[in-house]
């Protein structure tokens, strides 16, 4: 069954510098989410992608996040420079769009500690 | 106000037992769709179940049932025959409007634990 993956599962940075987490969505699949979740919290909504763009953004995705579709199958979310409050679980997500298309599709989560 | 409010931090049920998670939901839009996700452990988010707010039936996949209430504005979902590996976080999320592409709004979760 087609998946969503994630890399890295686990990223250490110092404050202040940038990462990028990548992703990629399931082949067929149009729309693209990133979701992040602080330790012990619930999941919340960061951006929404679609047709090499941004559809959607919540108050936490200010000017240090940016995403990108940089290819045909890669999906990423980059903070430019990382503070301590951004260690969290990022999740990317995907949606098949079209008839009977409901549930988004996770991806197993990237984990970033900042220190 | 919450969008989703999951009123129970943490559930506890013996192996073979059904339990229902609690899930109540805020919206003033008639089109909108609810999803409960598990999270385990190792913490991927696994899909379970889906209800349309205009499905006249209440949603089944194998042992998950979800208990829609619309008019009070609630979304259990029902675990029969708990088994060890249902042991994980629980989450009802929601997606308002009529698109299927609109964003997740997430419940607090509720842990569940499943003794033998």
């Amino acid at each position: 069954e087609p998946e969503v993956t994630q890399t890295p599962s686990h990223q250490v940075t110092q404050m202040g510098q940038e990462v990028i987490l990548r992703c990629v969505p399931i082949s067929n699949h149009l729309y693209f989410y990133w979701y992040r979740q602080i330790l012990g919290q619930k999941v919340e909504f960061l951006v929404s992608f679609y047709n090499n763009e941004i559809s959607e953004k919540s108050e936490i995705f200010d000017d240090q996040f940016s995403v990108e579709r940089p290819d045909g199958s890669n999906f990423t979310l980059k903070i430019r420079s990382t503070k301590l409050e951004d260690s969290a679980m990022y999740f990317c997500a995907s949606l098949r769009l079209g008839t009977g298309a409901r549930e988004q599709y996770f991806g197993p989560g990237t984990r970033l500690t900042v220190t | 106000a919450q969008k989703i409010t999951q009123t129970q931090p943490g559930m506890f049920v013996q192996e073979k037992e059904a339990v229902t998670l609690d899930c109540t939901y805020d919206t003033s839009d008639q089109s909108y769709g609810l999803f409960w996700y598990k999270q385990p452990s190792s913490g991927e988010m696994i899909f379970l179940i889906y209800q349309g707010s205009y499905d006249e039936q209440n949603a089944t996949e194998g042992r998950y049932s979800l208990n829609f209430q619309k008019a009070r504005k609630s979304a259990n979902l029902v675990i029969s025959a708990s088994q060890l590996g249902d042991s994980a976080m629980y989450f009802c999320a929601m997606r308002e409007g009529g698109t299927s592409y609109g964003k997740l709004t997430f419940g607090q979760g509720t842990i569940l634990t499943v003794h033998p």
